[in-house]
């Protein structure tokens, strides 16, 4: 079965750091290009990260540019997002999905900035 | 910019439901369709505008090109109640950008 699961999501304080991780299953992974999607009460869905399958090469929405990172570890199957420099805006469901068009899916975890 | 409408629609089980989306610029075919259920991650149902994702039953339809774009549900069934997103994906680099959703629910 094709799954995705996130992890690493949690409370963080304003400016604060979080690492979160999606393992994924059932497929090649390596053979994929990946994203970050969320889904915050403010602005509903918006992609947030894009990564390459053929050479690795990362893109981000503006609103996350120069604070969150991208990356992939191909050997184990597992897609990355470190954010930095968190705000409450940031707050939300994030999602790992494949494909674009996203057609698959994880079941996202919650990412919550407060103080 | 992305721009669905309407925000919401109340329709009654079995009819047609038209929901419709605009882009700010042209973004050729490279358009999607999702579905979110509550408490449940979105779901494609139709890319490249009208082409239905794996598994998507029939009564689901995409049309459009270029800014306008149309996704009709025939003969709603009760899990076709949930919220309905359109998603350009033309653009690259990549900045994709999605509607603000149309709120489908029971009449």
């Amino acid at each position: 079965e094709v799954q995705l699961v996130e992890s690493g999501g949690g409370l963080v304080q304003p400016g604060g750091s979080l690492r979160l991780s999606c393992a994924a299953s059932g497929f090649n992974f390596r053979s994929y290009e990946m994203n970050w999607v969320r889904q915050t009460p403010g602005k509903g869905l918006e992609w947030v990260a894009y990564i390459s399958h053929i050479d690795g090469s990362t893109f981000y929405a503006d609103s996350v540019k120069g604070r969150f990172t991208i990356s992939r570890d191909n050997a184990k199957s597992s897609l990355f997002l470190q954010m930095n420099s968190l705000r409450a805006e940031d707050a939300g469901l994030y999602y790992c999905a494949r494909d674009v068009p996203w057609n698959v899916w994880g079941h996202g975890t919650l990412v919550t900035v407060s103080s | 910019v992305m721009t669905q409408s309407p925000a919401t629609l109340s329709v009654s089980p079995g009819e047609r439901a038209t929901l419709s989306c605009r882009a700010s610029q042209s973004v050729s075919r490279n358009l999607a369709w999702y579905q979110q259920r509550p408490g449940q991650a979105p779901r494609l149902l139709v890319y490249g505008a009208s082409t239905r994702a794996t598994g998507v039953p029939p009564r689901f339809s995409g049309s459009g090109s270029g800014t306008e774009f149309t996704l009709t549900i025939s003969s709603l069934q009760s899990e076709d109640f949930a919220v309905y997103y359109c998603q350009q994906y033309y653009n690259w680099p990549p900045q994709y950008t999605f509607g603000q959703g149309t709120q489908l629910e029971i009449k």
